[in-house]
């Protein structure tokens, strides 16, 4: 089955500073992957999504990038805000099916 | 649109007992998913419901059941409760499942004493 790596566990940045967390996958059949955030007492919350057919997607701050040679894929965050500050989650999903299998997660901490 | 919506938020139990969750999707998805989440083992695949039928299922024991109603709402039960059972349980809902984006619910949050 697919498994997911997810660096770093912990990140610090400092306001306006940019911050990349980076995830790698096994299943070559893997070709959906979303980025999840959580705040404390919430759900994972959808911040961006790519599939293995595109290579890059940037919405505002926010982006991602895709290596399906090397299964790995990447978030950026640019100008970060206090505000970004949660746990964020990457996931893997198979064409076949709808077991996500998510990475153990970054906490990002923007010091303002 | 109103989000995915579970029930209830908290819930405390005794080893041994049982416990149901509730989940409703967001108007007009049919997939739900079930996933569990601990400090340990991260977020875990449960299940998925689509249509009133189980169409995936994760690597958990039969303690741990589900069912979808014909309006898409879902409940997961899971049995003789165990203290490694305490965790956020999480539901999430989609348009049709695969190749659909997934909504979070905010989780119901079980402690087994």
């Amino acid at each position: 089955g697919e498994n997911v790596e997810q660096h770093p566990s912990t990140l610090s940045v400092q306001e306006g500073d940019s911050a990349v967390i980076k995830c790698t996958y096994s299943d070559s059949a893997s070709n959906y992957f979303p980025w999840y955030k959580q705040e404390l007492g919430k759900g994972p919350q959808l911040i961006i999504d790519i599939r293995s057919n595109v290579g890059e997607k940037k919405d505002q701050r926010i982006a991602v990038t895709l290596n399906k040679t090397a299964k790995h894929f990447s978030l950026h965050i640019t100008e970060t805000q206090p505000e970004d500050s949660a746990v964020y989650f990457c996931a893997a999903r198979p064409n076949n099916n709808n077991d996500m299998r998510f990475g153990a997660g970054t906490r990002l901490t923007v010091k303002p | 649109k109103a989000g995915v919506t579970q029930t209830p938020r908290y819930l405390i139990k005794t080893r041994g007992q049982q416990v149901t969750l509730s989940c409703s999707p967001i108007s007009g998805h049919r997939s739900v998913s079930w996933y569990q989440q601990t400090p340990g083992q991260g977020l875990q695949f449960l299940f998925e419901y689509f249509s009133e039928t189980q169409r995936n299922k994760g690597n958990f024991p039969g303690r741990f059941s589900g069912r979808q109603f014909s309006n898409s709402r879902s409940e997961m039960n899971v049995s003789t409760l165990e203290l490694g059972d305490s965790a956020l349980y999480l539901c999430a809902s989609s348009f049709q499942g695969q190749q659909s984006e997934q909504f979070f619910g905010p989780g119901t949050r079980l402690t087994v004493l």
